[in-house]
């Protein structure tokens, strides 16, 4: 099956600093989803983005999907950015996802 | 829109007993999931339903797990026989169901098998 990788495994950023993720998978996808999971366990959906850059506040993510990468970037990180965040790509046609094992992210004031 | 609800939020059982797990997905949300996950891992995927029908069951779920969507409305989850392995959060998803879509993520499940 599909293969997803995220790097770093772990990111621990000053306040205000900037960051960016990254979210490889193995085989072609039609879309791809990033995830916040904040430190009481819920799941935020953050980005809807099979190919191309979405901007959300001062979160973007851009998707090159011929490349299989994916990239998360948080500007002027807060420490309300804290948890763990997880790409997710389709492995069917019915929205079963397959996910990465998550960036931990931690922000110090 | 009141969000994925799960219940209960916490559940903490001994080695054998059965629980179960209740999801009620976004209103008019035809798919719903289940996955599961475990410390410092990303979910992964258990089961879903476009309505009432289940659609696949992941080799994940041995035959100690059996999941319900009665109606097409909210999804059960019952473990049987609890294992200490099954210690998990367990996590319930809806989307639309139009094809590949966004998931919306209850708050989940957190089981302890002592």
């Amino acid at each position: 099956g599909i293969q997803v990788e995220q790097s770093p495994p772990d990111l621990i950023l000053q306040e205000g600093a900037n960051s960016t993720l990254r979210c490889n998978f193995s085989d072609s996808v039609n879309n791809l989803q990033w995830f916040h999971q904040n430190p009481w366990g819920q799941l935020i959906n953050l980005f809807y983005i099979p190919s191309g850059t979405k901007q959300n506040g001062r979160l973007s993510a851009t998707t090159v999907a011929t490349e299989r990468y994916s990239l998360l970037y948080i500007s002027s990180s807060q420490t309300t950015d804290s948890g763990v965040y997880f790409c997710a790509v389709p492995t069917d046609s019915w929205g079963k996802f397959q996910f990465g094992a998550g960036t931990q992210v931690v922000v110090t004031p | 829109d009141t969000g994925v609800s799960q219940d209960p939020r916490h559940k903490i059982t001994k080695r054998g007993q059965n629980v179960t797990f209740r999801c009620d997905p976004i209103s008019e949300h035809n798919r719903l999931y289940w996955y599961r996950q475990t410390l410092g891992q990303g979910p992964e995927f258990l089961t879903y339903f476009q309505n009432e029908a289940q659609l696949e069951k992941s080799r994940l779920l041995s035959d100690r797990f059996s999941a319900e969507r009665p109606k097409g409305s909210f999804s059960t989850l019952e473990i049987q026989r609890t294992e200490q392995g099954d210690s998990a959060m367990y996590l319930c998803a809806s989307s639309p169901g139009q094809g590949v879509e966004k998931l919306f993520f209850g708050s989940g499940t957190q089981l302890s098998v002592l």
